[in-house]
């Protein structure tokens, strides 16, 4: 199926323990994005990456890292997890149509607890 | 730079009534504009966009938004809700890729709208 699709779906780390949320995303997409959503908040970008190679730092970028390592994906890392870090977070990547349009396709979610 | 503010973290509406739930934004690029809808538990579905042209944009479900320049707003509505319309709504902007600048199609959330449907 074409889309999106983020793993684990759920997940809970202990404070100080690492992990990596899974981005991948079939549809030959060349921007891509990492968001968390918390309550109150809306979704703010953690990492954005606009082409294969390429990463950048969104509005809330400490405490994580990013890696592009191919077009297809895009991965998420908490080196040390804090209960601050608890939320929900979204993949999603993002093309430019021939019209000039764009048109964003978001994955399910990976909810994140931390304790 | 871009922002979004929604009007309202919570509305409250009857089951037929209108629903108007409002989003302002600022951009220093023309914009394109979305709204987002979310139901309890699962990921974003996307209700409308407006990218260029006509300013009124026709979503799914009956809604619909007009894009107004010189407000710089970008109101949902929807002339009758059903119940199935409670779920939280997100206003979004995107500057569009920017060669000399670093926006990169960034999609900048409002904070969320709740839509509670009452009998």
């Amino acid at each position: 199926n074409a889309g999106v699709t983020q793993t684990p779906k759920f997940q809970v780390l202990k404070t100080g323990q690492s992990m990596t949320l899974q981005c991948a995303q079939d549809m030959n997409h060349n921007s891509m994005y990492w968001y968390r959503q918390d309550p109150g908040m809306g979704l703010r970008l953690i990492y954005y990456s606009a082409s294969e190679g390429t990463t950048d730092k969104g509005e809330v970028p400490n405490g994580y890292n990013v890696s592009r390592l191919n077009k297809r994906e895009f991965s998420l890392r908490l080196e040390s997890a804090a209960p601050s870090q608890t939320s929900v977070y979204f993949c999603a990547s993002r093309v430019k149509a021939a019209g000039g349009f764009y048109g964003y396709t978001f994955g399910s979610g990976t909810r994140l607890t931390v304790v | 730079a871009q922002s979004v503010t929604q009007l309202g973290s919570h509305v409250s509406v009857s089951e037929g009534a209108l629903v108007l739930l409002r989003c302002n934004y600022s951009s220093s690029v023309p914009p394109y504009l979305f709204w987002y809808v979310q139901y309890p538990n699962q990921g974003l579905q996307l209700l409308l966009k407006y990218t260029t042209g006509a300013t009124l944009v026709k979503g799914i479900n009956g809604f619909e938004a007009e894009f107004k320049k010189s407000e710089t707003s970008f109101h949902l509505t929807k002339p009758s809700a059903h119940m199935s319309d409670a779920a939280e709504y997100f206003c979004a902007v995107s500057g569009g890729f920017n060669a000399g600048g670093t926006s990169y199609g960034k999609l900048t959330f409002g904070q969320g709208t709740i839509l509670t449907v009452h009998p």
